[in-house]
Parts: structure tokens; sequence; C-alpha cells
């Protein structure tokens, strides 16, 4: 069975602060993505990361896809209120299935 | 460009009985999956559509099951419900075609079984 684990699962932080979620698995995916989830709404796409190594910037947010495309990281820069969320990291496989695979996600509370 | 619609948001039903969720991907969207989320549990995969053909499918049983119509909407459907299937129901759709097509979520149904 193919997982994904994330560290942390929760988080609280005051607003400033900076940090990193962990995304790690044994197995090797063709892609993957991160998303953000808030109460009462679906998970919201954030970014794609398809090459080994690449590193994608969205605003304070840097997204590192590990050289063996095992792992992932998520580093937010002085995290505000406003991100406050479940972070979701979903990998899909190279089996050549189309089945994405969950991590167990990661509840971050920033604080003002 | 309208998103993923799901309906109803949400739902009360009695043990034993059977239910039917929708889902409405984006323009051009030709994969639909649906995912099960609980507290515990987190985000479960149910079954994938492409082109009105199950491509995969998840480690849930029968009662669970699901179609694609033509215009790629799709429907899931929970027979005799069980207490533990309370969760919040997710529809994505995907283009489908390619290994870097991410998923686009609906806002989710939320399914509550007495």
């Amino acid at each position: 069975t193919q997982l994904l684990e994330q560290s942390p699962q929760f988080l609280s932080i005051q607003e400033g602060e900076n940090l990193t979620v962990y995304c790690n698995s044994s197995s090797v995916f063709s892609s993957l993505q991160w998303y953000r989830q808030e109460p009462g709404e679906g998970p919201v796409l954030l970014v794609t990361v398809v090459t080994g190594g690449e590193v994608k910037k969205l605003k304070r947010l840097t997204f590192q896809f590990g050289d063996a495309r095992k792992d992932s990281s998520l580093h937010i820069t002085a995290a505000q209120p406003g991100d406050t969320g479940l972070y979701l990291c979903a990998g899909l496989p190279t089996s050549g299935t189309y089945k994405y695979i969950f991590g167990t996600g990661t509840r971050l509370k920033v604080l003002a | 460009k309208a998103g993923v619609t799901q309906t109803p948001r949400y739902l009360i039903k009695t043990r034993g009985q059977q239910v039917t969720l929708s889902c409405s991907p984006i323009s051009g969207h030709r994969s639909v999956s649906w995912y099960q989320q609980t507290p515990g549990q987190g985000l479960q995969f149910l079954f994938e559509y492409f082109s009105e053909t199950q491509r995969n499918k998840g480690n849930f049983p029968g009662r669970f099951s699901g179609r694609q119509f033509s215009n790629s909407r799709s429907e899931m459907n929970v027979s005799t419900l069980e207490l533990g299937d309370s969760a919040l129901y997710l529809c994505a759709s995907s283009l489908g075609g390619a290994y870097n097509s991410p998923l686009h979520f609906g806002n989710g149904t939320r399914l509550t079984v007495t």
C-alpha cells in the first residue's frame, strides 16, 4: 500500500513565524500536488511539481520536490492568519493508474 | 469558468437508507474522482471515471457505486447506509489525460447517517 506521511500533523504558530511541512513516501511519484483546504470547502490546488529537485514559489510559499520524487516540502515564510487551513499533499504513482494518493494532512493555525 | 459543483451540500439519512450524490465537473474535464473525507482517515479514494468508464477503484465495499454520464457529470450511490458512512464526500474533476493534470475539487456533500 502506498502511503504519504505528512509531518507535523498539527502546527500552531504566531503571525510572522516561518514553518516547513513535510510529505514523505517510500514510493516514487510522477507528480505531486499541494492543496489547502478551509472549513466547509473542498481542497484548492496550490502547486504541481513534476521534476525531481524542482522548486516552485508562490508568494511566501516555497515548494520543493525531492530529487528521487519520493518526498516534498512546503515552506511558508512570515506566516499570516490567512494561511490557516489544512494542507494536503497528493502524489500520482508512476504505475500508470490515475489514482492519487493523499497525505495524512497538516492542520496549520496562525495566530494574529 | 464554472468550478466543480456538488449537490446537495448537506444530507441527513437514516441507517439502512440509500443516497445519491451528484457532481458536475468543470467544462472540458473528462475525469471525475470521488473521495471520502473523515477526521480519522483523511481523504480516501473511492473511484475514478473517465469517459463514462470506471478507470480506478479504491478499497470500499460494493455498497459504494458510481457512474458517469456522456456529459461527464457523475453520480455516486451508497446503499444500506451505516453510521460509519458519515463523512464529507468530495468530487474532483481533471483533464485526466496527463500525469500532471491536477484535481479540481467541489465543496463536497456532508452526509450524516443517524
